[in-house]
């Protein structure tokens, strides 16, 4: 099956510090990616959905400028959290959705997990 | 609006017993996907099954049942003989046409040896 991963998979990063998140399609080419945020012992919030070479579109409430999300390639995503604060620590999923075959199919990535300090 | 609803937010349940986790969901799409996923506690999520609004058949995969009735907009899931193993948070969840997937809250099982 298709295999998404995510790197890293967990970082510890100091309030008002910058982490970048990276999210890869191993085996297959993602037209689509998408952010989730998951908080403790919540459900997975969708963050944003991005389609390469354009710019992602954020789901209401979301800050785009602390949030950069950039799919500059059919099998990668990243997403950057600017000037990161206590409150942004979380577990960021992404999942990716291939051009052909059932389009309707996203693959999860592993997730990272982010502890601002 | 969609909504995915998943009442029971935790359930604990002696190893072998059987157990029914419930999802409800609205959306005013004819053409959607329900999917059930696992996460156990390393995070990652697992994908069960995925069901579109066409087929209404049950599905049974092993020890896993799905029940989808469009008549109550329900898509229930089953455990039968539960293990240890199944001890997890379980998430049902919606898709509309435009691949957007909307989460229920969770239902969090506790499989007691």
């Amino acid at each position: 099956g298709a295999v998404v991963s995510q790197h890293p998979s967990w970082v510890i990063c100091k309030s008002g510090t910058s982490v970048k998140i990276e999210c890869r399609s191993l085996d297959f080419q993602a037209t689509t990616m998408f952010w989730y945020r998951q908080f403790p012992k919540q459900s997975l919030m969708l963050m944003a959905t991005s389609n390469e070479g354009s710019k992602a579109t954020y789901e209401q409430g979301v800050e785009k400028d602390k949030f950069l999300i950039n799919h500059a390639s059919l099998t990668l995503s990243t997403l950057t959290v600017t000037s990161a604060h206590p409150e942004d620590s979380s577990f960021y999923i992404c999942s990716a959705r291939g051009g052909q075959g059932d389009s309707r199919e996203q693959y999860f990535g592993p997730g990272t997990r982010l502890t601002v300090t | 609006a969609q909504k995915v609803t998943q009442a029971q937010t935790e359930i604990s349940v002696v190893e072998k017993e059987d157990v029914t986790l419930d999802c409800v969901y609205e959306t005013r799409d004819t053409t959607y996907y329900l999917f059930w996923y696992k996460q156990p506690p390393s995070g990652e999520l697992v994908f069960l099954i995925r069901r579109n609004s066409f087929d209404e058949q049950n599905e049974i995969s092993g020890r896993y049942s799905w029940n989808f009735q469009k008549s109550t907009s329900s898509f229930n899931f089953t455990i039968t003989a539960s293990q240890v193993v199944d001890s997890a948070v379980y998430f049902c969840a919606l898709s509309d046409r435009v691949d957007k997937i909307i989460f229920g809250k969770g239902t969090r099982l506790h499989i007691l040896p």
